[in-house]
């Protein structure tokens, strides 16, 4: 049974750094894409990037590039989502999703949210 | 501003069937297949169609999905409460970066 577990609710101050995480298991961590999506509250869902856990390569929404590091540890089947110099509007619930093996056909496994507050 | 675009709500009573557009374009939409999600209050988002209108396994065939050209649709029949949230579509841009999504659709059953 595929899971994906993240990492509890944060609160930091805008300047500040947030790094949330999203465990998998009961399948091969390698062997499928991570997506990293988020939602503002009451808004909809909006695409950070990816990760391939097997080879650590990345790809990020050109919105993110520079202040956001998705990385992986394969020794505990986990992927990490970092963002940096947090504003009030990166107040949201960050989602892990998992793509599914054939490309473009959505993400079929979704981790519960991590809620990060960027709050003074 | 979403680069796909939905209709904010719909509504239906029970046993109706309702529709759902995505508008989008020739570079994601018009290039790439589409996926569907339901985001059930307070709860992350499910896989509901992809690639079009493929239902991944548990999902009823009561939902259907559809594309033409740079638009498609989500159809749902038997309308049942249960139905109420939000959806959302999915495509990926023609340069396969990544994907794009639409605003959503609150859907009411009446």
């Amino acid at each position: 049974q595929v899971h994906l577990v993240q990492s509890g609710a944060e609160v930091k101050k805008p300047g500040a750094s947030v790094k949330v995480s999203c465990k998998a298991s009961g399948y091969t961590f390698t062997g499928y894409y991570l997506h990293w999506v988020r939602q503002a509250p009451g808004q909809g869902l909006e695409w950070m990037g990816w990760i391939n856990p097997n080879s650590g390569g990345t790809n990020y929404a050109q919105k993110f590039q520079g202040r956001v590091t998705m990385t992986r540890d394969t020794s505990i089947s986990t992927a990490y989502m970092e963002l940096s110099r947090l504003k009030s509007d990166d107040t949201a619930v960050y989602y892990c999703a998992r793509g599914q093996q054939q490309l473009l056909r959505g993400e079929d496994y979704w981790g519960q949210g991590t809620l990060v507050t960027v709050s003074s | 501003q979403s680069v796909l675009t939905q209709p904010p709500s719909a509504s239906g009573t029970p046993g109706q069937r309702v529709t759902i557009s995505c508008s989008g374009s020739s570079s994601n939409i018009g290039s790439n297949p589409v996926n569907w999600y339901q985001q059930l209050p307070g709860t992350a988002p499910k896989l509901l169609i992809y690639g079009n209108n493929q239902r991944p396994s548990g999902v009823p065939d009561r939902f259907s999905g559809s594309k033409s050209d740079t638009s498609a649709s989500l159809a749902i029949s038997g309308l049942q409460s249960e139905d109420e949230a939000d959806y959302y579509c999915e495509a990926w841009g023609a340069s396969l970066n990544g994907p794009v999504f639409g605003g959503g659709t609150t859907l009411t059953v009446l």
